[in-house]
């Protein structure tokens, strides 16, 4: 059972635009939700975040947007820039429980 | 903070082989994390522990995998004995475990190859 879905194996954007990565869940106790962003031969580096309480938050060019009665949350990326391409991971974990579920990572291309 | 460090970088080894993956997490973190990545499953967690402790393992695939973390700085994951399935790339991952959200910081990964 997939509880955290990214749909789209891979996105392709040009340089300068906004890069928007999706991400469904299914379990309504996710109450905190990363993204990562992983380079080949490297490990997931942690991006940004967004606790259930919120439905914005904002880092720079990253603003992750939370819709819990969709259960869906959305990486946005503006503006795109090549040092972006990277797999990016969704993340979710349940209050009180360490472990973190993933998705299954959506590759995203920057075309300059 | 020298972050995660994972070792080896690379192993490569015959089926039927031990194979013995070693991680250091940054210190002061108490949560240590053992993923495995590979094309078709993606990022899986395969057991983590609090304070040294296993708190959940189901993750493990089979008996053939057991993980130890004798102390807070040190943790060890070893498949005896290897098969070529269990080629991919191994991530260790720490945090601090304090209560609220703590991120999961990751070693740069060992990449397994069983022949």
């Amino acid at each position: 059972d997939q509880q955290v879905k990214q749909n789209s194996p891979s996105l392709s954007v040009q340089e300068g635009r906004i890069s928007i990565l999706n991400c469904d869940y299914t379990n309504s106790m996710f109450d905190y939700f990363l993204w990562y962003k992983k380079y080949p031969a490297e490990g997931p580096t942690f991006l940004i975040s967004i606790s259930s309480i919120k439905d914005k938050n904002e880092d720079g060019r990253f603003t992750v947007f939370l819709n819990k009665s969709a259960k869906h949350l959305s990486l946005h990326i503006v503006p795109s820039q090549p040092g972006d391409s990277a797999v990016y991971f969704c993340a979710a974990r349940r209050d009180s429980n360490y472990q973190l579920i993933w998705g299954a990572g959506t590759k995203l291309i920057i075309k300059p | 903070d020298a972050g995660v460090i994972q070792s080896p970088r690379h192993e490569v080894t015959e089926m039927g082989q031990e194979v013995t993956l070693r991680c250091k997490p940054i210190s002061g973190h108490n949560s240590l994390f053992w993923y495995r990545q590979t094309m078709m499953r993606g990022l899986e967690l395969l057991i983590y522990f609090n304070n040294n402790v296993p708190i959940d393992d189901s993750g493990m695939p089979e008996d053939r995998f057991s993980a130890k973390m004798p102390n807070a700085s040190f943790s060890t994951l070893k498949i005896q004995p290897s098969e070529p399935r269990d080629s991919a790339v191994y991530f260790c991952a720490s945090s601090s475990g304090a209560a609220g959200q703590e991120t999961q910081y990751f070693g740069p990964g060992t990449r397994l190859l069983v022949l």
